[in-house]
């Protein structure tokens, strides 16, 4: 039973440049969170999927970070313009949603280092 | 309580001590209370998931608390060891589906 997968582990890159991070979940999770914990602080919450949607995407910081989810399953999380500010490790997590609003426990990857230089 | 706290942000203890650390939540529109263990480099890892006022739950050596009319949990370790290093998180299930994490407490374990 494979779990939450997250691709790169690391990633570093150039202010300025464009990067892609990917989140394979749980086969058969419905929904789909990312979250980013920068130094010192707890992970925040950026964006949630619901299948193909994005039910929640309250968190994304501005408009240079954006979420795809197109079957509904795996997802990119796509960063433009990147900035120092982005370096953090963002984390995926997928849950099972279940009827009547009962949030089930969230598995969560094991992150994608971001470093902007 | 608007955040999501947590105390102490460090801890460094000596293998068999005992120790526990504190999450505090808001107290209002409360949901469930998650604790998390994250090693470096790995998934953080689910230890608890609390609903009930006065909830008391254990995992071996580990076991939590909660209090949601005072928006407090505790996470106690009995007898540390040096495997138990790691970050513990909490974190706050609101009725809108979103984890509000703690910032996290750092255990330090030594031999």
């Amino acid at each position: 039973g494979a779990g939450v997968s997250q691709t790169p582990s690391n990633k570093v890159t150039e202010k300025g440049k464009y990067v892609e991070l990917r989140c394979d979940p749980i086969s058969g999770h419905t929904a789909l969170y990312w979250y980013r914990q920068s130094l010192g602080q707890g992970p925040e919450f950026l964006i949630y999927f619901q299948g193909t949607g994005a039910a929640d995407d309250s968190g994304l910081p501005n408009d240079r970070f954006f979420a795809v989810r197109p079957e509904g399953s795996v997802s990119t999380l796509k960063i433009q313009r990147t900035e120092r500010g982005d370096s953090a490790v963002y984390l995926c997590a997928s849950s099972s949603h279940g009827v009547s609003g009962v949030w089930n426990e969230q598995f969560f990857g094991p992150g994608t280092r971001l470093t902007v230089l | 309580i608007l955040n999501v706290e947590q105390s102490p942000q460090s801890l460094h203890v000596q293998e068999g001590d005992s120790t526990n650390f504190t999450c505090s939540f808001p107290s209002s529109n409360f949901y469930a209370l998650h604790w998390y263990r994250w090693e470096t480099a790995k998934s953080p890892e689910a230890l608890f998931v609390m609903t009930l006022n006065g909830d008391e739950k254990k995992k071996g050596r580990i076991s939590a608390t909660l209090n949601t009319k005072e928006g407090y949990s505790y996470l106690y370790i009995k007898g540390s060891q040096p495997e138990d290093s790691a970050t513990y998180l909490c974190a706050s299930y609101n009725q809108g589906g979103k984890l509000i994490f703690g910032q996290g407490t750092e255990l330090s374990v030594k031999p």
